[in-house]
């Protein structure tokens, strides 16, 4: 079965500051998904890291894959109270749906 | 405008009842999905679909039913059996089971 985890589940950071939300997975996999998730609101996709070292960035977010380590990270930035939501990472197994991650809930305060 | 439709946004039911949840989707994509959200527990996979005519059960499918009749279509039905069906539920959808997967704006049940 494969298992999805995320740390932390709740994370509150002072704007400016940096930060690392980590997402490891228990299986073999070469695809990863982060997606963010406002409050009563449907969920938008990030980043699609599909190969054992990608990295991708998009503002004040980078996404990384190390797909040996079986670990992703999603690194903030010089944090804006914008960023506050809830971040979920997606692990695809072959031939499987995506299985989620709980999800880390973001509050940036000033 | 291509995308994903859920409707209705929110729904009320009374317990005992069945309620047909409606996905539908205009980006010509093969694969279909619902997830249930429940506060703290992240995405939980209910069903989903690779192709029209075909369907298999996620994780949690006891006391959910679903048709895939039309390739745009993948409605979701909440049983009677289904015994906390109070939730947010997501559908889904992607070229394929390998690809990005891309979410509608959800459906917000309630049993009242």
């Amino acid at each position: 079965e494969l298992k999805v985890e995320q740390n932390p589940l709740f994370l509150s950071m002072q704007e400016g500051k940096n930060y690392t939300i980590y997402c490891n997975y228990s299986t073999t996999s070469d695809r990863l998904y982060w997606y963010r998730q406002d409050p009563g609101k449907s969920l938008e996709s990030l980043f699609v890291l599909l190969s054992n070292g990608a990295v991708k960035q998009e503002g004040r977010l980078m996404a990384s894959l190390d797909t040996k380590a079986r670990l992703s990270t999603l690194h903030i930035t010089a944090a804006v109270h914008d960023l506050s939501a809830t971040y979920f990472c997606a692990v695809e197994v072959s031939g499987y749906a995506l299985n989620f991650g709980k999800g880390t809930s973001l509050l940036v305060t000033p | 405008d291509g995308g994903i439709t859920q409707s209705p946004k929110y729904l009320f039911r009374k317990e005992g009842q069945n309620v047909t949840l409606s996905c539908e989707q205009n980006l010509n994509h093969d694969a279909m999905y619902w997830y249930r959200q429940d506060p703290g527990q992240g995405l939980r996979l209910i069903y989903y679909s690779q192709i029209v005519n075909d369907f298999q059960k996620g994780d949690i499918a006891e006391g959910y039913s679903v048709s895939r009749e039309k390739k745009e279509s993948f409605p979701l039905t909440v049983t009677s059996a289904q015994k906390n069906p109070t939730a947010f539920y997501l559908c889904a959808s992607s070229v394929n089971i390998r690809t990005e997967a891309f979410f509608g704006q959800g459906t917000r049940l309630t049993v009242v």
